[in-house]
């Protein structure tokens, strides 16, 4: 079946690096493919997402690139802030509006002062 | 405008125990679906609600199970609670058709002694 699957976290920064959380998936036809964020006690939110092969999703200064060739869609940051800390989830789905996600096991990125 | 709601925020029950957990939609939403997020896991899909019928439903025993009312709102039941079964559950909605996000609830955090 579909899965996702995500660098190992957790990930830790001082503000103003750049950031990369990897994400592969394996799926068949052509899914739709998101980064969700889950800030502490908040429900998970969309971040960016990603319709079709070499889309580039991009939100508050994250990108991701839609690669089919190699199955990814790494999330990257140039500059990153003490508020984006948070859990990063990839996930992917049959359509955008689709109910059914599947999701990464999520990274947890810290953001140092 | 409310987004999704879910109840109660935190629930703590004994092992075989059932419980129901709670989820009114974003306004103008017709369709639900409910997932399980374990500790340090991705959230993973458990089934979807809408015109009060069961469409979908991820790979969870019937020991789950939910219901959907007439006014979109949710419930989602589990008998026979297994340890396992603590996480956080978490409800999204979306209008059915359409290629909107899905708008995810804050949770609701089970805790099975």
């Amino acid at each position: 079946g579909d899965s996702v699957t995500q660098m190992e976290g957790p990930v830790t920064l001082s503000e103003e690096a750049f950031l990369t959380i990897n994400c592969t998936y394996t799926a068949t036809g052509y899914p739709s493919l998101f980064w969700y964020v889950q800030y502490p006690g908040e429900g998970l939110q969309l971040l960016l997402k990603a319709t079709k092969a070499d889309d580039k999703g991009s939100n508050k200064g994250f990108e991701a690139t839609y690669r089919k060739e190699t199955t990814s869609f790494h999330l990257e940051k140039g500059s990153v802030q003490v508020s984006d800390s948070a859990v990063y989830f990839c996930a992917l789905s049959d359509r955008v509006g689709a109910q059914k996600l599947v999701f990464g096991q999520g990274t947890r990125l810290t953001i140092n002062p | 405008d409310a987004g999704v709601t879910q109840s109660p925020t935190h629930l703590i029950k004994t092992r075989g125990q059932q419980v129901t957990l709670r989820c009114s939609p974003k306004s103008g939403h017709d369709t639900v679906s409910w997932y399980q997020q374990a500790l340090g896991q991705g959230p993973q899909f458990i089934f979807q609600y809408y015109e009060e019928e069961e469409r979908q439903r991820g790979n969870f025993p019937d020991r789950f199970s939910g219901h959907q009312f007439p006014n979109y709102s949710s419930e989602l039941n589990v008998n026979a609670l297994l340890l396992g079964d603590s996480a956080l559950y978490l409800c999204a909605s979306s209008r059915r058709g359409s290629n909107e996000k899905l708008f995810f609830g804050s949770g609701t955090q089970l805790s099975v002694l």
